[in-house]
């Protein structure tokens, strides 16, 4: 079986900071995605990317940006960090939007 | 667009009744319905997923009709587990790379 490794798990940023998160697969899917995850809001998608070098705009990608250096990586990067920010991201991948597998989360902590 | 409601943030119940969470759903086309689980500190992965052929699909004692008459998609067990208390997601496939996704409900399973 595969996995999705985020890193860090906890990310801690000062206000206006640049932050990344980093997640990789070996799943060898082709797509992948990035979610933010706030309590009772639900899963809602910043970026995703269906194959290498491809970058598709979520419903929340402002103040976000995204890279898919590779098939098997894709990382997020908050522009300028916020305090109301602070939330879980999740990354996950899939063929096209059959079974997403997810990573445990990267949780952004802004001072 | 699409969209996927699930009305209730949080379900309580005692160990042992039944359970059934709620998940109704737009679309302008006869998508593929999912319900996810997230426990607690862990990433969320697939429950269960609707078939074409009008199947029941089954998961570790949860089952879900997919109605199409009614749009529903509603998650049920006969018994509920006290390691059944977790989040819960219920999710259609636009059939190209995203998911859209419902808000989730919080089931807590008190002994």
């Amino acid at each position: 079986g595969g996995i999705i490794t985020q890193t860090p798990k906890f990310l801690i940023g000062q206000e206006g900071q640049k932050l990344t998160l980093k997640c990789q697969q070996n799943f060898n899917h082709d797509t992948m995605y990035w979610y933010r995850q706030d309590s009772g809001k639900g899963l809602r998608l910043i970026y995703y990317s269906i194959t290498e070098n491809d970058l598709q705009k979520g419903d929340l990608s402002e103040g976000y940006d995204a890279s898919r250096e590779k098939k098997s990586s894709f990382s997020l990067t908050v522009t300028s960090a916020q305090k109301n920010e602070m939330a879980v991201f999740l990354c996950a991948s899939s063929i096209r939007a059959d079974t997403l597998y997810f990573g445990e989360g990267s949780r952004l902590i802004v001072v | 667009g699409d969209s996927v409601t699930q009305t209730e943030g949080l379900v309580t119940l005692t160990e042992g009744l039944p359970v059934m969470l709620n998940c109704t759903y737009q679309s302008t086309y006869s998508p593929f319905l999912f319900w996810y689980v997230q426990h607690l500190n862990e990433a969320p992965k697939l429950l269960l997923k609707s078939f074409t052929d009008n199947k029941r699909p089954e998961h570790q004692g949860f089952h879900a009709t997919l109605h199409k008459s009614s749009s529903s998609f509603h998650l049920q067990k006969s018994s509920a587990q006290l390691s059944d208390s977790a989040l819960y997601y219920c999710a259609l496939s636009d059939s190209n790379y995203q998911l859209i996704w419902g808000s989730g409900t919080k089931l807590i399973i008190k002994p």
